[in-house]
């Protein structure tokens, strides 16, 4: 089945620490992207790539790198900088890096620092 | 400014009634896409429908319409005979040139809770 996974569901961080998110797809997409959702609020865009070995920052990539080594993968660390990392983490890939294009989302990643 | 507005917080109603989701938009583009997502408990987005700025015709899809208005900016989303597994929250999004034409905003979200 092709698709995108997230892992892991749950993470825990303790302050001060990195930790890095895993997205995966199988979709063949050229396009990736990293977003991060609060209660009562939309989605708001942290990374994108649209290309491998390309990414560019979103409205809100401070505290956060990511990679695009593979077309198949692109992980999100969320460094010991953001001050506040606790949310709900988005990952989603598009055909092409186009507004045209609707994306498919990974089941998501709750990120907690303790 | 480019802004997606979805004014309804949460919504509830019981099971079979029907139910509109407002949302409205801000853009400067003159070419434009708008979709909705679902988002189930499970937390993923669903892809729902998508509009480009020069279709105004509305689209009915089973129990789910999508009224494109660009008079009123505004691309509202009912459901009609609503059933318990139509509980999520729901997203406008908008995507064009002024945007990045690669990114996409998304609206805060309506909560729909459709009980039994």
């Amino acid at each position: 089945d092709g698709g995108i996974t997230q892992s892991p569901k749950y993470l825990f961080r303790k302050e001060g620490q990195n930790v890095t998110l895993s997205c995966e797809q199988n979709l063949n997409h050229d396009a990736m992207y990293w977003y991060r959702q609060d209660p009562g609020q939309g989605l708001r865009l942290i990374y994108y790539s649209q290309i491998v070995n390309d990414f560019q920052k979103g409205d809100i990539a401070e505290g956060y790198s990511v990679s695009r080594e593979k077309k198949e993968s692109f992980p999100l660390t969320v460094t010991s900088a953001q001050k506040n990392p606790t949310a709900f983490y988005l990952c989603a890939s598009s055909i092409l890096a186009s507004g045209s294009n609707e994306q498919f989302f990974g089941p998501g990643t709750r990120l907690t620092v303790l | 400014a480019q802004k997606v507005t979805q004014a309804q917080t949460e919504i509830s109603v019981v099971e079979k009634e029907d139910v509109t989701l407002d949302c409205v938009y801000e853009t400067r583009d003159t070419t434009y896409y708008l979709f909705w997502y679902k988002q189930p408990p499970s937390g993923e987005l669903v892809f729902l429908i998508r509009r480009n700025s020069f279709d105004e015709q509305n689209e009915i899809s089973g129990r789910y319409s999508w009224n494109f208005q660009k008079s009123t900016s505004s691309f509202n989303f009912t459901i009609t005979a609503s059933q318990v597994v139509d509980s999520a929250v729901y997203f406008c999004a908008l995507s064009g040139v002024y945007t990045g034409g690669f990114k996409t905003i998304f609206g805060a979200g309506t909560r729909l809770f459709v009980k039994a």
